[in-house]
């Protein structure tokens, strides 16, 4: 059965580097035409995708926060990691990562994690 | 980017009734080498993840009950709910997959009144 999960820091500080990790079971990184989206979501707010990678390492990052995002997989350990540069309180939101199936779709979700960022 | 947006923000409909939302993109998200219209809908229940329920504008998920539906093409598409349950109380989101950037509607609140 496919899951996510995702992991990391609940805190952050501001202009400090957030660092997440979401580790999928139930496929493989390497099936074809398959990916890893991360998506955000600000308390009682709506969904932002923010970037995705599939299996082909082929990458997209959100136009308005692409100085600030790179993703990168780790086939070997079933994993996708994320990476926001210069975080800032706007930024405290709940952070999805999501399967892309061979049709485009975000059909598995992780829980989610929640990330504050405060000083 | 293609920009969704949804109508109404909220509404609250009563048990049995029809819940309908409306979704609208910036451009057509109708691929026409397939005439498929990327364009899927989710349901996201209070400290859930979203959860898919329809893509291709009308194709819904496996195990989603028939109450639900996608209608729709190119740029204009709607949801309905056929007959309102108590746990179809949810924010019910439009996305569009059709650019490489995808971007999600606002989202639109269903009550119960």
């Amino acid at each position: 059965q496919v899951t996510l999960k995702e992991s990391g820091p609940v805190l952050v500080k501001p202009t400090e580097t957030l660092t997440l990790t979401c580790t999928v079971s139930g496929f493989s990184l390497s099936n074809a035409r398959m990916g890893v989206s991360w998506i955000r979501q600000p308390p009682g707010k709506a969904l932002e995708w923010l970037a995705h990678i599939f299996s082909n390492d082929e990458k997209s990052y959100s136009t308005s926060l692409k100085s600030r995002l790179t993703i990168s997989k780790d086939t070997s350990k079933s994993q996708v990691v994320l990476t926001m540069t210069n975080m800032d309180p706007v930024d405290t939101a709940t952070y999805y990562c999501a399967r892309i199936d061979g049709e485009w779709l975000l059909d598995y979700w992780g829980q989610g994690t929640l990330v504050t960022v405060s000083s | 980017d293609i920009v969704m947006t949804q109508s109404p923000d909220s509404l609250a409909v009563s048990l049995g009734e029809r819940a309908t939302i409306n979704c609208k993109s910036s451009q057509s998200v109708l691929y026409s080498s397939n005439n498929k219209n990327y364009l899927a809908w989710y349901q996201q229940k209070p400290g859930q993840p979203p959860k898919l329920l329809i893509y291709w504008a009308s194709t819904r998920e496996s195990g989603v009950p028939d109450r639900f539906s996608g209608s729709g093409s190119g740029t204009d598409f709607t949801l309905t709910i056929s007959s309102l349950q108590a746990e179809d109380v949810a924010v019910y989101y439009c996305q569009q997959y059709y650019s490489t950037f995808f971007t999600f509607g606002p989202g639109t609140k269903v009550d119960i009144k």
